[in-house]
């Protein structure tokens, strides 16, 4: 059974590029969330799709968004890229409910220069 | 708001025993475990839900205060292997996860 897979592995960018991160759940979930890990800190929420829906989003502008696809995959879109944008973006599913563990992909590292 | 963490960092040599503990201003559905190594993503250890349920890793322990909102996660018998950072995640009634600034646990022989 393969878990949550995530591409690319890393990735460079320039300041003001768009970027696209993919991720595909472990097989038997239907919601994918999306957070940020900068270096030495805890993963920060940015959103939650459930079919095919933003379910719920944290603290991030506009610039972040989203979208979930029928076979449950998921994007990460981030546009106009900030310096300070640059982490390790991780990819979690799950069942569909705060009673369910996420298991994490291995992450995209972005870096924006 | 993110639940805090307890301690920041803790040394022990293998054998010893651990206590990570973490507390939200929330009231909350669940309380998630997770161990991450240097440069890997983050691993599920436990779930602790409201109500009393747990699921997790059999030689893992944690238990959950649903008055205080606040869990705790017992290392026992550490080995090598336990080293990393250690994260609580918290599900409250605003539908995300939350997670901690996260303990480092370093084990040395």
């Amino acid at each position: 059974d393969a878990g949550v897979t995530q591409s690319p592995t890393h990735l460079i960018k320039t300041r003001g590029q768009q970027v696209t991160l993919r991720c595909s759940p472990k097989s038997g979930h239907d919601t994918v969330s999306w957070y940020q890990q900068a270096l030495g800190q805890g993963p920060q929420f940015i959103f939650q799709y459930y079919e095919e829906e933003e379910r719920q989003r944290g603290n991030f502008p506009d610039r972040f968004s989203g979208h979930q696809f029928p076979n449950y995959s998921s994007e990460l879109n981030v546009n106009a890229l900030l310096l300070g944008d640059s982490a390790l973006y991780l990819c979690a599913s799950s069942l569909t409910s705060p009673f369910y563990e996420q298991y994490f992909g291995p992450g995209t590292r972005l870096t924006v220069t | 708001q993110q639940p805090v963490q307890s301690p920041q960092a803790v040394i022990l040599r293998e054998g010893e025993d651990a206590v990570i503990n973490c507390s939200s201003s929330k009231a909350l559905y669940s309380v998630h475990w997770y161990r991450q190594k240097h440069g890997e993503a983050p691993v599920f250890l436990m779930i602790l839900l409201k109500g009393g349920e747990q699921k997790g890793h059999e030689k893992i322990s944690a238990s959950f205060n649903e008055k205080k909102q606040q869990s705790s996660l017992y290392l026992t018998a550490s080995q090598l292997s336990y080293s990393g950072t250690y994260f609580c995640g918290t599900y409250s009634r605003d539908n995300d996860m939350r997670f901690g600034a996260g303990t480092r646990l370093t084990v040395k022989p």
